[in-house]
């Protein structure tokens, strides 16, 4: 069984533009979720889709953006980069509809601001 | 505001002793505890949950304790491998919603000393 893909796995862009990512979850999996990983901060929340609505959001500004295809396939935008967007971005998928929190990472897309 | 803390950023243990990650928490919401172990240019893999309803979990060499007065948890891992050398992360889950949602600590990085 293929594991999540994300693509790209590395990416530099300069302030000002922006980026999509993509993440295809686990063959069955509905729910799809994205975390930010920074130095010192952790994983951290910023979205959540199943079956193509966006279920839950985090603390993340409005230049955060993601979508949900009906296949289960899941994009993330982010716009007007800022150098404090350099960071590995995680996608997620799970078979759950909630609550058990067993999550399956992808290797995540590295994301270089200069 | 950090909800799930881990205090201790790293941890050196020797081959063949007990390695215990610590997680505090401070949201008394959450139900649903887990950890996960990330290798260096890897997505984090799921190693152990523990449901608010026991207190203590174990899988082989891993035991995650729960202590809901305290908002404590942590993991043991025995014996400790040269491979078990990752950084963990505790999560925590309100099973209330239905979301898959996962507060993230900021990890703790485990040396296992040949």
């Amino acid at each position: 069984k293929a594991g999540v893909t994300q693509t790209p796995r590395y990416l530099i862009k300069t302030r000002g533009q922006q980026v999509t990512l993509s993440c295809s979850p686990i063959s069955g999996h509905r729910s799809v979720s994205w975390y930010q990983q920074t130095p010192g901060q952790g994983l951290q929340f910023l979205f959540e889709y199943f079956s193509e609505t966006q279920r839950n959001k985090g603390n993340f500004p409005g230049r955060f953006s993601g979508r949900q295809f009906s296949n289960s396939r899941s994009e993330m935008n982010v716009s007007t980069l800022e150098l404090g967007d350099s960071a590995l971005y995680l996608c997620a998928s799970s078979s759950d509809r909630g609550g058990t929190g067993e999550l399956f990472f992808g290797e995540g897309s590295r994301l270089t601001v200069l | 505001d950090q909800q799930v803390k881990q205090n201790s950023p790293s941890l050196s243990v020797q081959e063949g002793r007990i390695s215990i990650l610590n997680c505090d928490y401070t949201n008394s919401m959450f139900d649903y505890f887990l950890w996960y172990k990330k290798y260096p240019a890897e997505g984090p893999t799921f190693l152990i949950s523990i449901s608010s309803i026991k207190d203590k979990n174990e899988d082989g060499r891993f035991t995650v304790f729960l202590n809901k007065s305290a908002k404590h948890l942590s993991l043991h891992i025995v014996p400790s491998q040269p491979g078990d050398s990752a950084v963990y992360f505790c999560a925590a889950s309100s099973k209330g919603g239905a979301t898959n949602k996962l507060i993230f600590g900021t990890g703790t990085l485990l040396a296992v000393q040949p």
